[in-house]
């Protein structure tokens, strides 16, 4: 069965360094998504994209964040200057097409430390 | 905003038996999506079940069903005849019809212990 794959699984940084996480989504999937879990803290929607462009962010996903689909299978993630706050995991998921009626398929996330 | 409380952290279930996790939820909106995911200890999120709003019928599948209660906004996951497998975190989560961005919005969390 088709599976989101992320890499790295675990990303280890200093602070204001720079980090791309990234994610394969399924590949005849259209809709490309970005979430976070501070670790004890809820699963947070980070942005949403499709055709080539941020469908939906949210308030967590300021200037220090981007997202970009470089090529017709990877999709990153890159935090410009990272923070001690920016630990979590961060998932990467896909779906077919949008709303609820299509199942966002979620990858095994990258857990990522920030020191 | 929407949101999303799973007012249980923590609960067990010994082998066999039957389990119910709650959930309620908050929203100004008519027509939108319930969801409830499994995360097992691998860390990996996958869909258990789905309900739409304007649907009556509580959406169920194999050993597990909804109890979807859209006036009073709950949404309780009821797993029958447990198995070890479903040792896990489960996550409900609202998902509207108005946002463009197919948002998902999650609770906190129930972890569940299957105990043989």
């Amino acid at each position: 069965e088709p599976e989101v794959t992320q890499t790295p699984s675990h990303q280890v940084t200093q602070m204001g360094q720079e980090v791309i996480l990234r994610c394969v989504p399924i590949s005849n999937h259209l809709y490309f998504y970005w979430y976070r879990q501070i670790l004890g803290q809820k699963v947070e929607f980070l942005v949403s994209f499709y055709n080539n462009e941020i469908s939906e962010k949210s308030e967590i996903f300021d200037d220090q964040f981007s997202v970009e689909r470089p090529d017709g299978s990877n999709f990153t993630l890159k935090i410009r200057s990272t923070k001690l706050e920016d630990s979590a995991m961060y998932f990467c998921a896909s779906s077919e097409g949008g709303r609820g009626t299509h199942e966002q398929y979620f990858g095994p996330g990258t857990r990522l430390t920030v020191t | 905003a929407q949101t999303v409380t799973q007012s249980q952290p923590e609960m067990s279930v010994q082998e066999a038996e039957t389990v119910t996790l709650s959930c309620t939820y908050d929203t100004s909106e008519n027509n939108y999506y319930l969801f409830w995911y499994k995360q097992p200890p691998s860390r990996q999120m996958i869909l258990v079940i789905r309900q739409e709003a304007y649907k009556q019928q509580n959406a169920t599948e194999n050993r597990f069903s909804v109890n979807f209660q859209k006036a009073a906004k709950s949404f309780s996951l009821k797993i029958s005849d447990s198995q070890l497998g479903d040792t896990a975190m489960y996550f409900c989560a609202f998902m509207g019809n108005d946002n463009a961005g197919n948002m998902l919005t999650f609770g906190g969390g129930t972890r569940l212990m299957v105990k043989p």
